[in-house]
């Protein structure tokens, strides 16, 4: 079936630790996108990936880090510089240039202690 | 003030009652998105609409776009329905999320 799958469902990690998540996704679609949630907030767009190796930032870029070497896989880095990462992390693919659906991963909740 | 703007941000309604949640946005867009966000996190894609209406089983979702405004209906309500929705703009501007609660 085909579908977006993000690992772990919880991850926990000590402070000053980077952590990358996984995104991984069999659509064969163009477009890849970072999402972080907080409670009572709407979705910020972290990082978005329109094409195999290359990526633009979003709202919300500082203390991440992404590549794009696959078109499957676009790995998120939520780095030591990140000031509040505590949060429940979505990522989603879609079709490039269509005004269409995004199919979004189940994501990752991310507790730094 | 939000590009997308969700009312209520929280609803509580016993079972059966119809719903209305509402999305305005202060951009001109071309088409809106519904979502919904279940309880363990996973979104799913419920409308993508630009005029008029759409209808899925017991949702309907309406918009207008020179009102700039969309509404999620859901009628006869369930337990089951009970999630937080999201409304976002086709430039994938959110809303902060409406949650509904449906009481047995």
């Amino acid at each position: 079936d085909g579908g977006i799958t993000q690992s772990p469902k919880y991850l926990f990690r000590k402070e000053g630790q980077n952590v990358t998540l996984s995104c991984e996704q069999n659509l064969n679609h163009d477009a890849m996108y970072w999402y972080r949630q907080d409670p009572g907030q709407g979705l910020r767009l972290i990082y978005y990936s329109q094409i195999v190796n290359d990526f633009q930032k979003g709202d919300i870029a500082e203390g991440y880090s992404v590549s794009r070497e696959k078109k499957e896989s676009f790995p998120l880095t939520v780095t030591s510089a990140q000031k509040n990462p505590t949060a429940f992390y979505l990522c989603a693919s879609k079709v490039q240039g269509a005004v269409d659906t995004q199919y979004f991963g189940p994501g990752t909740r991310l507790t730094v202690l | 003030k939000n590009e997308v703007e969700q009312s209520p941000q929280n609803l509580t309604a016993q079972e059966g009652e119809f719903i209305t949640i509402n999305c305005s946005y202060s951009v001109g867009i071309s088409a809106l998105h519904w979502l919904q966000q279940h309880p363990g996190g996973g979104i799913v894609s419920l409308f993508m609409l630009s005029s008029g209406k759409k209808k899925h089983g017991r949702l309907i979702a309406t918009i207008n776009i020179q009102e700039k405004h969309s509404s999620l209906h859901i009628t006869a309500s369930h337990p089951r329905d009970s999630a937080v929705y999201i409304c976002a703009s086709q430039k994938l501007v959110f809303g902060q999320g409406t949650r509904l609660t449906i009481n047995p």
